[in-house]
């Protein structure tokens, strides 16, 4: 089952920042928060990842609360091609462990 | 960033008849890959856990004897709907974790299945 939950879909003005929240109170220590997304039709895109720090890669940016029981993902300028189903998935680094993916956000960059 | 080739991308069967999705591991190698099924405006579902080398791991309520996988390598992994149904149309995306790196899973573009 995902241990993650995501609100079911965001809209975004272009060239404004998308916040994407997700909450995953039950993380362990040794998980990683995963954010990847899915453009229609397509497999899932990695995005970003983080442990406990903030990250940014020239993809996003993930900001991971200090408990670590909730994160957002930051898209800083939204573009259309934004447009997709994002999904947070919490792992365990270098475990193979199954892995479930939640309902996701559909973020919609409008014009 | 690493590469996992799925392929066909769609194909279109008639019931009854099997059809075999392959994924390919191109730059790395995967001891697991994972299968989900995607229905329309749903996310994706888990299906079965691929092992090099040993049996795959099914989740609950889906049939392995209708859903082969074989893991014959350690960048190949295969996915066989036997008896196809049309209940079986979907979208079908294997996934392959990288043993360096950033431990992420990266994704196969997807199969697109219609059974008619």
């Amino acid at each position: 089952d995902a241990k993650t939950t995501q609100p079911p879909s965001m809209d975004c003005a272009e060239g404004r920042a998308a916040n994407l929240p997700c909450n995953h109170s039950t993380i362990s220590g040794n998980e990683y928060v995963y954010w990847y997304r899915q453009i229609h039709s397509q497999g899932p895109q990695y995005i970003i990842h983080g442990l406990k720090n903030n990250e940014t890669n020239e993809m996003a940016s993930l900001i991971i609360t200090e408990d670590r029981k909730s994160s957002t993902l930051i898209l800083p300028h939204a573009t259309l091609r934004d447009t997709a189903v994002y999904y947070c998935i919490v792992l365990q680094l270098y475990n193979f462990n199954k892995f479930y993916f939640g309902s996701g956000t559909k973020l919609n960059v409008k014009p | 960033g690493a590469v996992v080739s799925q392929h066909p991308s769609r194909v279109i069967c008639k019931s009854g008849t099997s059809v075999k999705i392959e994924c390919r591991s191109l730059d790395f190698q995967a001891t697991t890959m994972f299968w989900y099924r995607q229905f329309p405006k749903q996310s994706l579902m888990l299906m079965a856990t691929s092992n090099e080398g040993s049996k795959a791991t099914y989740e609950q309520g889906v049939e392995k004897d209708k859903f082969l996988i074989n893991h014959a390598s350690l960048t190949l992994s295969t996915l066989t709907v036997t008896s196809a149904h049309p209940e079986d149309s979907s979208f079908y995306i294997c996934s392959a974790r990288a043993l360096t790196g950033g431990g992420e899973a990266f994704f196969g573009q997807g199969t697109r299945l219609t059974v008619v």
